[in-house]
């Protein structure tokens, strides 16, 4: 059964500093999606970015990367020069497959907190 | 830009009473998501939908139901809703040519 996992409930960051935040995965499937999703106090989900099994190259957004390791399992989200805004729970999330019915699933999530 | 809407932002029921949550989305997508988010748990997949009428059950189906009579409208009900309920709940849909979810503001229910 697939699983994500984020071992991170909670971190503290120094604003301007890069952040890093730790995801792994488990499935058995050799076709799937990673993603990083974050959602603000005022509770919205907001898509940051997105990694498919078979890409190459990590995946980039702006000021977000994601640290795509595959024989380990992990898709790390990087956030460079962190900035207040940053303050947020951040969710990774993996699809199985690439079919019409595959689902999303969630880890526990993460509290990132920017210090001024 | 899509749009995902939901009935309530927040609602307050008492234990017993059925309870409907309503999802809205206005971007034709066949894939429809219904979760629950509690803290330390991050989000739980109740059930899905993949077309008008078709559904799966999710993580934790257990004490809801669903409806898709119309491609846009998803249905989340409580038969009868229980203090271990409360929760905010949050509706996705997603066109299954793509890979991005996108979310409704999430309906917090409170069961007294």
């Amino acid at each position: 059964a697939q699983k994500i996992t984020q071992t991170q409930p909670g971190m503290f960051v120094q604003e301007k500093e890069a952040v890093t935040l730790d995801c792994t995965y488990d499935t058995s499937d050799p076709s799937y999606g990673l993603f990083w999703y974050k959602q603000p106090s005022s509770g919205e989900m907001i898509f940051l970015i997105y990694q498919g099994s078979y890409d190459q190259q990590n995946a980039t957004e702006g000021r977000y990367s994601l640290n795509f390791q595959k024989a380990r399992k992990s898709a790390n989200l990087v956030i460079s020069a962190s900035q207040l805004g940053d303050s947020a729970m951040y969710f990774c999330a993996m699809r199985e497959s690439g079919s019409s019915a595959s689902k999303i699933i969630f880890g526990s999530g993460t509290r990132l907190s920017i210090r001024p | 830009d899509v749009k995902v809407t939901q009935s309530s932002r927040y609602l307050v029921k008492r234990t017993g009473e059925k309870v409907f949550l309503e999802c809205v989305q206005d971007m034709d997508h066949e894939n429809m998501f219904w979760y629950r988010q509690d803290p330390g748990l991050g989000l739980r997949l109740i059930y899905f939908s993949y077309d008008v009428k078709m559904k799966e059950k999710g993580d934790i189906p257990e004490g809801y139901s669903v409806s898709r009579e119309k491609k846009e409208r998803f249905s989340l009900i409580l038969e009868s809703a229980s203090t271990n309920q409360t929760s905010m709940y949050l509706c996705a849909s997603r066109d299954p040519q793509g890979y991005e979810q996108y979310f409704g503001p999430g309906t917090r229910l409170t069961v007294t």
